[in-house]
């Protein structure tokens, strides 16, 4: 099945600087990137996705990158401000898994003020 | 808000037991999804349901069970508890059964045995 690996786990900046995360992909017939968001006693929340026919998807000051020839993805926030502190869930899903998303181990993003 | 409704939010219980949650999908949806969040196990999926017919599975232990009603809501029935099982359990939705299909989370219920 489908495993994703996610790094950093914990990421701390200053505001205003740029925050990237990364995660890699096993299966090569996923499609499928979504990136999660979530806050402290809430559900986690979808902020971005990409699908395998694009490279790069960009929403103001989040973009996310798909490379699939070395099967990772990057989730690229710029100009951070303290309202992007919470963690980060990227997911994959495609081929014979349907809806099933698989979740990389998240990241602890901390924005100073 | 997502649109998609959980309850209860909080659950404690002791071990042996059996409780029910409950997910009501965003208007529209078709499909439901269980997941389980645990410190040690991160977010993993556990079941989906489409249009009240269970379409895929994942490691989901057989004490736990679901379905979906005809009016489209679920109910993930967890048995014969353990310690283990404390966690959170989100439930999300989405519009169809596609693997691209954009996954809804609901707020969570938060489960603690005792």
């Amino acid at each position: 099945g489908e495993n994703v690996e996610q790094h950093p786990s914990t990421l701390s900046v200053q505001e205003g600087d740029s925050a990237v995360i990364k995660c890699t992909y096993s299966d090569s017939a996923s499609n499928y990137f979504p990136w999660y968001k979530q806050e402290l006693g809430k559900g986690p929340q979808l902020i971005i996705d990409i699908r395998s026919n694009v490279g790069e998807k960009k929403d103001q000051r989040i973009a996310v990158t798909l490379n699939k020839t070395a099967k990772h993805f990057s989730l690229h926030i710029t100009e951070t401000q303290p309202e992007d502190s919470a963690v980060y869930f990227c997911a994959g899903a495609g081929g014979t898994s349907y809806g099933k998303l698989t979740f990389g181990q998240g990241t602890i993003l901390t924005v100073h003020p | 808000d997502s649109g998609v409704t959980q309850t209860p939010k909080h659950l404690i219980t002791a071990t042996g037991q059996r409780v029910t949650l409950r997910c009501s999908p965003r208007s529209g949806d078709l499909s439901v999804y269980w997941y389980q969040q645990s410190l040690d196990q991160g977010l993993q999926f556990l079941i989906q349901y489409y249009n009240g017919e269970e379409r895929a599975k994942g490691n989901i232990l057989e004490r736990f069970s679901a379905q979906q009603f005809p009016d489209l809501h679920s109910e993930l029935n967890l048995s014969s508890l353990e310690l283990g099982d404390s966690a959170l359990y989100f439930c999300a939705s989405s519009v169809l059964a596609g693997h691209t299909d954009t996954q809804y989370f609901g707020p969570g219920t938060r489960l603690t045995v005792l």
